[in-house]
């Protein structure tokens, strides 16, 4: 059973506009969140996270929403840019006060491809 | 600073045979995880250690196992292979066991079981 779904398996945007990418989770005990971007043979890269005392962090041109009572957060990149095309992995865990579990729960990933 | 390197990076076994990938963390890290991807299941986490001791552990069998030395570089061992144990093992290594640290992650191993 997925806790972490990544729902969209792949997504096409053209260059300059914005790309949301969703991740809905099911253990609401999850409390902070991470997304990963993956170029083809090398390993995740961490991009941004969000704690879940937080319903927004930003980064340059990524911005993370946490939306706690839908239990659902996305990704929104603005502008995109060819470079952006990668897979994207949302991750989520428990907080340390949760006991010794530390383990990052991962969806399957989004494969975002930005058009020039 | 050189990355999180991970060796061999391509193998092919037959079932019934062991593997040992290794791992050599950043320099200074010292905390070693390990993920098996695939592409249904995704990442899944297996073991992760910290100063020599695994603190953390996945829901996989006992044939997963690992270790970590005393210069933080990390083994995985996988006995008694089978066709399902193909995957990209992941390793990645952080300076400390808090999850808030970014995690670095290395290239991966591709395990290929005939």
């Amino acid at each position: 059973d997925q806790q972490v779904k990544q729902n969209s398996p792949s997504l096409s945007v053209q260059e300059g506009r914005i790309s949301i990418l969703n991740c809905d989770y099911t253990n609401s005990m999850f409390d902070y969140f991470l997304w990963y971007k993956k170029y083809p043979a090398e390993g995740p890269t961490f991009l941004i996270s969000i704690s879940s005392i937080k319903d927004k962090n930003e980064d340059g041109r990524f911005t993370v929403f946490l939306n706690k009572s839908a239990k659902h957060l996305s990704l929104h990149i603005v502008p995109s840019q060819p470079g952006d095309s990668a897979v994207y992995f949302c991750a989520a865990s428990r907080s340390l006060n949760a006991g010794n579990n530390r383990k990052l729960i991962w969806g399957l990933g989004t494969s975002l491809a930005v058009n020039p | 600073k050189a990355g999180v390197t991970q060796t061999p990076r391509y193998l092919i076994k037959t079932r019934g045979q062991q593997v040992t990938l290794s791992c050599s963390p950043i320099s200074g890290h010292r905390s070693v995880s390990w993920y098996q991807q695939t592409p249904g299941q995704g990442l899944q986490f297996l073991f992760e250690y910290f100063s020599e001791t695994q603190r953390n552990k996945g829901n996989f069998p006992g044939r997963f196992s690992g270790r970590q030395f005393s210069n933080s570089r990390s083994e995985m061992n996988v006995s008694t292979l089978e066709l399902g144990d193909s995957a990209l093992y992941l390793c990645a290594s952080s300076w400390g066991r808090r999850i808030y640290n970014e995690q670095f992650f290395g290239p991966g191993t591709r395990l290929t079981v005939l």
